[in-house]
């Protein structure tokens, strides 16, 4: 597609199920980063991936949160047993590879909204 | 830690004038800078990328300066319109394809 693709748009789940945030970034991006935004708060970083390995994943906040990337394309946030405290937007990003114009534009999807209650 | 920084937290300024929504950081060793827009309820949409050994970039309306020493970028605004509205953001990273550390945000609002 023509930008970077997030689903579901909105989930509502019970605390203590488990939720998977979906990110189909954009075609030839290389770099694929996870971000979270709460009510009143900035952006917190989560995680970032190169191709298929996650170089930094200091921003997960517990063993509770883990992503993957498959064939360099499609990443899944997965949250486990989740909390209030872990309704928020997460927002996705890619960039293109290194070797590029412009490294290190990013260009973000319109968010998955997680309510849990 | 790089900590980045946006004052006001909002502004509201009459159709048709000139702002300029300041950006401070507190590391100066940055790869690049970057401002984006969001509206309420959507993604980040990038408006300009600064890399370090740029001073400014312009794009229609809107030219982002870049003080890399003093750790400051400002992001300027000719002749704003109502759908400038919106919350912008900056942001800093480290290294190429390195995490974006953002500000808070300045929410707009331009009365018509």
């Amino acid at each position: 597609g023509a930008g970077v693709s997030q689903s579901p748009s909105n989930k509502v789940t019970e605390k203590g199920k488990d939720v998977e945030l979906r990110c189909d970034p954009i075609s030839g991006h290389t770099a694929l980063y996870w971000y979270r935004q709460s009510l009143g708060q900035g952006l917190e970083f989560l995680i970032y991936f190169q191709g298929n390995s996650a170089p930094d994943k200091s921003g997960l906040p517990s063993d509770r949160f883990s992503a993957e990337r498959t064939g360099g394309s499609v990443s899944t946030l997965t949250i486990q047993r989740t909390q209030q405290e872990d309704s928020a937007v997460y927002l996705c990003a890619s960039s293109f590879p290194s070797d590029r114009p412009n490294t290190g534009e990013l260009f973000f999807g319109e968010g998955s909204r997680l309510t849990v209650l | 830690k790089q900590e980045v920084t946006q004052i006001p937290a909002a502004l509201s300024v009459p159709e048709g004038e000139n702002l300029v929504l300041n950006c401070s950081f507190t590391d100066s060793a940055i790869y690049n800078l970057q401002w984006f827009r969001q509206d309420p309820g959507k993604g980040l949409t990038s408006l300009l990328l600064i890399q370090s050994s740029q001073r400014e970039q312009t794009s229609g309306r809107l030219n982002a300066s870049l003080d890399k020493s003093s750790g400051r970028s400002t992001l300027y605004i000719a002749a704003s319109q109502p759908g400038d509205s919106a919350t912008y953001l900056c942001a800093v990273s480290a290294g190429a394809n390195s995490k974006l550390t953002f500000g808070k945000g300045i929410t707009l609002s331009v009365r018509p």
